[in-house]
């Protein structure tokens, strides 16, 4: 039983179009969060919910719009996609903000053309 | 964010030890030292995490220097599938994972 759920593992897409990748979770986490690791391999932040309020807000254009309708799903939507945005999308939850550790999803690889 | 500081990349031989060393000088005291590692095409994945004292579970052992300033992860018996990043991580209290670049392990069989 996959704890955290990611779809759809890859996306191949034109420029400017507007998609979406979903995430779920089974562990009974409050956070979840989106990680972005470039092709520099290197993960960085995104966003992070808690009990569906967003918490965390990192320097990320506004063409990205998380959703959350329930502490289970954090969903991101992304608008106008620029090839820059090409990347391995990573989706986490953990229990607490403190010395929980987080569980990740398997990533979903965004390809823009 | 509190700086970590590892080797670019480590080899071990299969079966013997690795020991992953870490240096984080500015770490404040409730400061969290996390490990995680990625494998290949795959999510991170949590190893160990600790505060002061050392720290054992099945996947390795968490060592920290007695100011703080390093740790060291060790793989008691590395194997093939134990290739990947390990990352070195200060956690606050504020959800946030900051990951570094990590150290890439390979392993020879």
């Amino acid at each position: 039983d996959t704890a955290v759920s990611q779809t759809p593992k890859y996306l191949v897409t034109q420029m400017g179009n507007d998609k979406s990748i979903k995430c779920e979770q089974n562990l009974g986490h409050d956070t979840m969060y989106w990680y972005k690791q470039d092709s520099k391999k290197f993960l960085k932040i995104m966003f992070s919910y808690n009990n569906k309020e967003l918490i965390i807000n990192e320097t990320v254009p506004n063409r990205f719009s998380p959703k959350s309708p329930d502490k289970a799903h954090l969903n991101l939507h992304i608008n106008s996609l620029e090839l820059g945005d090409s990347a391995v999308y990573f989706c986490a939850s953990s229990q607490d903000r403190g010395t929980g550790e987080a569980f990740f999803g398997q990533g979903t690889r965004l390809t823009v053309v | 964010d509190a700086k970590t500081t590892q080797p670019n990349s480590m080899e071990s031989n299969e079966e013997e030890p690795v020991h992953l060393p870490c240096n984080h000088s500015t770490i404040s005291g409730t400061d969290y030292i996390h490990w995680y590692r990625q494998l290949p095409s795959q999510g991170p994945e949590y190893v160990i995490h600790g505060l002061t004292s050392n720290v054992n579970n099945r996947m390795a052992s968490l060592a920290i220097a007695e100011d703080r300033k390093s740790s060291t992860l060790i793989l008691h018996r590395a194997t093939l599938r134990d290739a990947a990043v390990y990352y070195c991580i200060l956690k606050r209290n504020d959800y946030k994972l900051s990951f570094g670049a990590g150290t890439t392990v390979t392993v020879r069989a």
